[in-house]
């Protein structure tokens, strides 16, 4: 099956520096790729739509100047957390469909395992 | 944005009991999914419902997709301590909008 892969796992930075997390998509194309943010037992905020080639596409209430995303390759998108502060540490989640169907569907997401970044 | 609503938001239960988890929109969705999540960890997909009324069974969980396609429900039989963790509905076509959640402990 098609995997997604997050690094880093888990993160520790102080309040001020950036962070950047990458997402990659290991065995198939994704030309599409979604940034997700979550709160302890609460659900997944879309944060913004990334696709390859092309500016991402912010959710209403997100600061794109905050969240940077980077979407080069048709196997990885970065999302970088400039000047982080502690209310920016969360779960956060990366998801990529396949639109080609080299993996078979082109309908499903597949998530990566999620970067818990927190910010000191 | 298309808002799927889930409740209850927070379910405890003992091993054996049965529950329902409901997922509900004023939108119609051309497909819904069903995510199971444990903490630290992405979401897992349990099951996709694309034909209104379709029901889907995966072992014990009985999934059900609305007549009108706003609307879903996930049916836990003889629930197992197994089975705790976050519930989440989910659709969308160009953006993927999550439910709101349903966190279930099941109590060995």
């Amino acid at each position: 099956g098609a995997v997604v892969s997050q690094h880093p796992s888990r993160v520790i930075c102080k309040s001020g520096t950036s962070v950047k997390i990458e997402c990659r998509s290991l065995d198939f194309q994704a030309t599409t790729m979604f940034w997700y943010r979550q709160f302890p037992k609460k659900s997944l905020m879309l944060m913004a739509t990334s696709n390859e080639g092309s500016k991402a596409t912010y959710e209403q209430g997100v600061e794109k100047d905050k969240f940077l995303i980077n979407h080069a390759s048709l196997t990885l998108s970065t999302l970088t957390v400039t000047s982080a502060h502690p209310e920016d540490s969360s779960f956060y989640i990366c998801s990529a469909t396949d639109v080609a169907g080299t993996s078979g569907s082109t309908d499903t997401q597949y998530f990566g395992p999620g970067t818990r970044l927190t910010v000191l | 944005t298309q808002l799927l609503e889930q409740s209850p938001q927070f379910l405890s239960i003992q091993e054996g009991e049965n529950l329902t988890v409901y997922c509900n929109s004023s939108s119609v969705f051309s497909s819904l999914q069903w995510y199971r999540q444990e903490p630290g960890e992405g979401p897992v997909l349990l099951v996709t419902v694309v034909t209104g009324g379709e029901v889907k069974k995966l072992k014990r969980l009985t999934f059900q997709f609305g007549d009108a396609r706003k609307d879903s429900s996930l049916h836990i039989t003889a629930a197992q301590p197994g089975d705790t963790g976050l519930y989440l509905c989910a659709g969308g076509s160009n953006q993927f909008y999550f439910g709101t959640g349903t966190s279930l402990t099941v109590i060995p």
